[in-house]
């Protein structure tokens, strides 16, 4: 069974800082993929960025970036030069690779963006 | 817009009801998932689809049935409705070729109430 843990339920930044939001995880497959979700007040969901776990690199989007740290079970989200349109709710979510695709979210971050 | 539609966008009903809620995924998706968003429980994966067939289960009562047809689009069944069904009802789709290395995208979401 996989759990995914965000600890912070709500985040706020100044418009065009930078804000870090936090995931950790556990799994005991080796091999599984990461992502972050964006829902914003529209409820749509909305890919971020995704991570597969055999890769060291750090996946990069635009000014969206992620702190993989595979070994401790961690998978940070970076917003650079946050804009008003990044308010959302943001979720972190995990699946196993290879035939179970099923995503387990963690409860979510909201993030207030300060104008 | 992730191209996977869902129908109805809100539908209010009585306790003891029936609803069936559509999902289309995307062109040549084979996939389909179906997640349930409640403020209690968070985001649950209930069931998967893939070309047809039931390929993975979750945290889907038994009053709860699914089914995905020919064209692929699939339906979700909810029946003798309590007001904790209330919730946001997701379908997510993707290629499904059970590679890990897919992304799913989400519907617009059906809202039910259940009052």
């Amino acid at each position: 069974a996989q759990t995914v843990t965000q600890s912070q339920p709500e985040m706020s930044v100044q418009e065009a800082e930078t804000v870090t939001l936090s995931c950790t995880y556990d799994t005991s497959e080796s091999d599984y993929y990461l992502f972050w979700y964006k829902q914003p007040p529209s409820r749509q969901m909305i890919l971020v960025i995704r991570q597969e776990a055999y890769k060291q690199q750090n996946a990069t989007e635009n000014r969206f970036s992620v702190n993989f740290q595979k070994a401790a079970k961690s998978f940070s989200l970076k917003i650079s030069d946050s804009q008003l349109g990044d308010a959302a709710m943001y979720f972190c979510a995990l699946h196993p690779n290879f035939g179970n695709e099923k995503l387990t979210f963690g409860t979510g971050t909201r993030l207030t963006i300060i104008p | 817009d992730s191209g996977v539609t869902q129908t109805p966008k809100h539908l209010i009903t009585a306790t003891g009801q029936r609803v069936t809620l559509r999902c289309s995924p995307r062109s040549g998706d084979l996939s389909v998932y179906w997640y349930q968003q409640s403020l209690d429980q968070g985001l649950q994966f209930l069931i998967q689809y893939y070309n047809g067939e039931e390929r993975a289960k979750g945290n889907i009562l038994e009053r709860f049935s699914a089914q995905q047809f020919p064209d692929l689009h699939s339906e979700l069944n909810l029946s003798s409705l309590e007001l904790g069904d209330s919730a946001l009802y997701f379908c997510a789709s993707s290629v499904g070729l059970g590679t890990g290395a897919e992304t799913q995208y989400f519907g617009p979401g059906t809202r039910l109430l259940v009052l």
